[in-house]
């Protein structure tokens, strides 16, 4: 059981190039969810899906694309990277999107550098 | 609007002394909190969440948080802080009547414990 899988750690991207930052659970979660992490702002949601199939906008969705075509899969996709975009990544997933009391689980980040 | 409030960007405390971290909130109806610990250079780890009933709740690696719904507070607590416990630290709510099912992050409490 290796809980949320996030690669690559770490990545340096130029401006404009294109990246998907890759996200894999096998605890057959239901809710997926993307965050990214600047200082002194906490986390802030980029994108979500509540199953296969469904994902929708969070807080900050600008630049970013998701597909959810699996339950197991939920790649990020940087479209034309950006100096704004240099941030840490956390992949994230729940059991259930019904009850909002189940914990959320946390990937061990992304480390991503736009120059 | 939902929001957290980690009102200490930093809090230091000698090892063996107890500790306190802050973190109070604003969000329409009642709550799910969490917190979430930070190791440099890694995700976020779980450590506890009310959910409802007893105000105490118990967490991983003797933390515990006390739930305040007049003062709408849920602060972290530990009787005897470890040098190991020095990490980032975050606050965390999610509405239970949310659709969108995402956590608001407060933005962090760095805790260091001297030795």
């Amino acid at each position: 059981n290796a809980g949320v899988t996030q690669t690559p750690k770490f990545q340096v991207l130029k401006t404009g190039q294109s990246m998907t930052l890759q996200c894999a659970q096998d605890m057959n979660h239901e809710y997926m969810s993307w965050y990214r992490q600047d200082p002194g702002m906490g986390l802030r949601l980029i994108h979500y899906s509540v199953g296969a199939g469904i994902t929708d906008q969070g807080e900050v969705p600008n630049g970013y694309n998701v597909s959810r075509s699996t339950t197991e899969d939920f790649p990020l996709r940087l479209l034309s990277a950006a100096p704004s975009q240099t941030s840490v990544y956390f992949c994230a997933s729940s059991y259930s999107f019904e009850s909002s009391g189940n914990t959320i689980y946390f990937g061990e980040g992304s480390w991503l550098t736009v120059v | 609007a939902q929001s957290v409030a980690q009102p200490e960007d930093q809090v230091n405390v000698a090892e063996g002394n107890p500790l306190t971290v802050k973190c109070t909130y604003s969000v329409s109806g009642n709550p799910y909190l969490f917190w979430y610990v930070q190791y440099p250079n890694r995700g976020l780890q779980f450590l506890l969440k009310y959910i409802t009933g007893d105000n105490l709740v118990k967490g991983s690696y003797g933390f515990e948080a006390e739930f305040n719904k007049s003062q709408t507070s849920f602060h972290l607590k530990k009787p005897s802080a470890l040098v190991s416990d020095s990490a980032l630290y975050f606050c965390a709510v999610r509405d239970r009547g949310s659709t969108l099912g995402r956590l608001y992050f407060g933005r962090g409490t760095q805790l260091t414990v001297w030795p």
